[in-house]
């Protein structure tokens, strides 16, 4: 099937660290991205990670891919109020002649950051 | 210099009715897509244009017929709109090769009455 899983919900303090987790169904997705979503607006992109690598840091975030599992992670240093938000992996499948490929989200992940 | 625009941002309409969405991209992006979020906020895709070409259609009902008059534009026109056509949709474009890393408008909340 094509379900990426995300547990919904996620609460954490202030200045704690975050991890999001997800897991995805394609092992021939050759990206994976992360994306946020804050109320009543777009998703942004985060970062993103190419299948061959098992880890990626970008200032506060750390990507981590176990791709024997199909195991995701997002990983936020230092929370803060303003990452208060819906966070969506997604995987990709299938290239259309390199045009395009389609992303598969997960169902999402609420991020709650108490002051 | 919005990268990826829509309008309108919010369209209230009556059961039966038919609306467009208008999307546009000045990233210089070859390929565009459609997304609907539900309640529940589960996106999928609908469908992706590149070139002007119809590349992904997912399964749609064909009331909803997308039109792409150049890369830098892709319309939504939806006919005979049911309730279960609520949703936000989202428009995306894509830079491609080789990470197809995708852009998103801000949404069009789509309410049926």
């Amino acid at each position: 099937g094509e379900d990426v899983e995300q547990s919904l919900f996620l609460s954490v303090r202030e200045g704690d660290s975050s991890v999001i987790n997800c897991t995805y169904t394609d092992s021939s997705s050759t990206y994976l991205y992360w994306y946020k979503q804050e109320p009543g607006a777009g998703l942004q992109l985060l970062t993103y990670i190419f299948s061959n690598m098992d880890m990626k840091q970008d200032q506060r975030l750390t990507v981590l891919l176990n791709k024997k599992d199909k195991h995701l992670s997002l990983r936020i240093a230092d929370t803060q109020t303003g990452d208060s938000a819906i966070y969506f992996c997604a995987e990709s499948t299938m290239n259309y002649g390199g045009a395009t490929n389609k992303l598969i989200f997960g169902t999402g992940t609420l991020l709650a950051v108490q002051p | 210099d919005t990268a990826v625009s829509q309008t309108p941002k919010y369209l209230v309409t009556q059961m039966g009715n038919d609306k467009s969405i208008k999307c546009e991209q000045n990233l210089g992006h070859d390929t565009m897509y459609w997304y609907k979020q539900d309640s529940k906020k589960f996106l999928k895709i609908m469908f992706s244009y590149n070139n002007k070409e119809l590349i992904i259609n997912e399964t749609v009902p064909n009331r909803f017929s997308p039109k792409s008059p150049d890369k830098a534009h892709l319309n939504l026109h939806i006919n005979s709109l049911e309730l279960g056509d609520s949703a936000v949709y989202f428009c995306a474009s894509s830079q491609g090769h080789p990470t197809y890393e995708q852009y998103f408008g801000p949404g069009t909340r789509l309410t049926v009455t």
